[in-house]
């Protein structure tokens, strides 16, 4: 059974610039959730996927959206990045009312 | 608002004793909880988790306890491993909500000392 797989695991851009994160569901799994870790914090919910329409969102700005797709697979997108967008962005995966199962993230800086 | 907090940023315990970590939560809506363990340049793996209609989950060395009076929980590893040495999250969800988002705490790291 493979796991929650990111790409890239690390990524440099520059302010202003938009960026894509990609994530792959763990197999059969139908829910995919974004969360920020910014350094010494916990993960913060960004939003959430389930059968490809967003089910929640938290308490981000519009530029940052996403995608799901039919294989369940799911995309993060950032527009006009801003020097605190830096941090680590986690992808999970599960079935609705099962734990989460984590990606190792990828991790993102702006200068 | 930090909804759900873990007050004590560190712990130290010593290899085959009792860790007992904690967290603390504010909001009454939430109805089920998680402990996340995580090493550096690897995501969150979860340990385990308990609804509010319990008390007590056990899961091998691993205990969760919910105090809902208390808006409290605590994870209780028993004996604690050097292998255990990671940075524990807890979070809380209101799955009743019809979104499963997790409100995680800061994170306490547990270091075993051999």
């Amino acid at each position: 059974e493979t796991g929650v797989t990111q790409s890239p695991t690390h990524l440099i851009k520059t302010r202003g610039q938009q960026v894509t994160l990609r994530c792959s569901s763990q197999s059969g799994h139908n829910t995919v959730s974004w969360y920020q870790q910014a350094l010494g914090q916990g993960p913060q919910f960004i939003f959430q996927y389930y059968r490809e329409e967003e089910n929640g969102r938290g308490n981000f700005p519009p530029r940052f959206s996403g995608l799901q797709f039919p294989n369940y697979s799911s995309e993060l997108n950032v527009n006009a990045l801003e020097l605190d967008d830096s941090a680590l962005y986690l992808c999970a995966s599960s079935f609705p009312n099962q734990p989460q199962h984590f990606g190792d993230g990828t991790r993102l800086s702006i200068l | 608002d930090q909804q759900v907090k873990q007050n004590s940023p560190s712990l130290s315990v010593q290899e085959g004793r009792i860790s007992i970590l904690n967290c603390d939560y504010t909001n009454s809506m939430f109805d089920y909880f998680l402990w996340y363990k995580k090493y550096p340049a690897e995501g969150p793996t979860f340990l385990i988790s308990i609804s509010s209609i319990k008390d007590k989950n056990e899961d091998g060395r691993f205990t969760v306890f919910l105090n809902k009076s208390a808006k409290h929980l605590s994870l209780h590893i028993v004996p604690s491993q050097p292998g255990d040495s990671a940075v524990y999250f807890c979070a809380a969800s209101a799955i009743t909500s019809g979104t499963y988002k997790y409100i995680f705490g800061t994170g306490t790291r547990l270091k075993v000392l051999a």
